[in-house]
């Protein structure tokens, strides 16, 4: 398994402008989320999945849109970048029930000039 | 807001020694569990302790709950190099009405050879 995989690793982008950060997991796993981590600090919910179809805000979730078509894939599109939203962003998930163990992909480094 | 303060911020040590950092939180909880980063990565699951146990163990580490508190406490003993990470705390909180994990600002521990 490769477990939960993020794209890009790295990105620039300038003020205004969009993109589509990927996650996708391959453990059949029903919960997804996605965090944000910003220096010397710990992770900020964003938005979060309980399945298919089903998503929720977070504790952060303004300039950010989820949708979640499949259950392996819960990608994280920023409308209309600002340097604010520079940071590391982290795709998580687990399976049902309880929250419980969380499976955290390689993170994706973001820049916005 | 962060639900979880860990504290101390940082702590450097010496190998072979105990490692103890401590994790406060504010509501109600279903569980509490510690991970670990290193520099760079994603977050790694180390152990989770629900709210009806009071100590739990896995290898070198062990984790303390006190609910009455609203306390944790993640000891890692026989320290080694290789323990150098951020290690944060997270908590399944049954105020939030969110089904998510709430993590703290984290530890950074500096275990020197």
């Amino acid at each position: 398994n490769a477990g939960v995989t993020q794209t890009p690793k790295f990105q620039v982008l300038k003020t205004g402008q969009s993109m589509t950060l990927q996650c996708a997991q391959d453990m059949n796993h029903e919960y997804m989320s996605w965090y944000r981590q910003d220096p010397g600090m710990g992770l900020r919910l964003i938005h979060y999945s309980v399945g298919a179809g089903i998503t929720d805000q977070g504790e952060v979730p303004n300039g950010y849109n989820v949708s979640r078509s499949t259950t392996e894939d819960f990608p994280l599109r920023l409308l209309s970048a600002a340097p604010s939203q520079t940071s590391v962003y982290f795709c998580a998930s687990s399976r049902t029930g309880e929250i419980n163990e969380q499976f955290f992909g390689p993170g994706t480094r973001l820049t916005v000039l | 807001s962060q639900q979880g303060e860990e504290d101390p911020q940082a702590l450097s040590i010496q190998e072979g020694e105990n490692a103890t950092m401590n994790c406060s939180y504010k509501t109600s909880i279903n569980n509490l569990q510690w991970y670990r980063q290193n520099s760079g990565r994603g977050l790694v699951h180390l152990i989770l302790i629900r709210s009806n146990e009071r100590e739990k163990h896995s290898g070198r580490l062990r984790v303390t709950l006190d609910t009455s508190k609203k306390s944790s406490s993640l000891l890692i003993t026989a320290s080694r190099a290789a323990d150098t990470a951020s290690y944060f705390c997270a908590t399944d909180s049954l105020d939030t009405g969110r089904r998510a994990l709430t993590f703290g600002s984290g530890t950074r521990l500096q275990v020197q050879p």
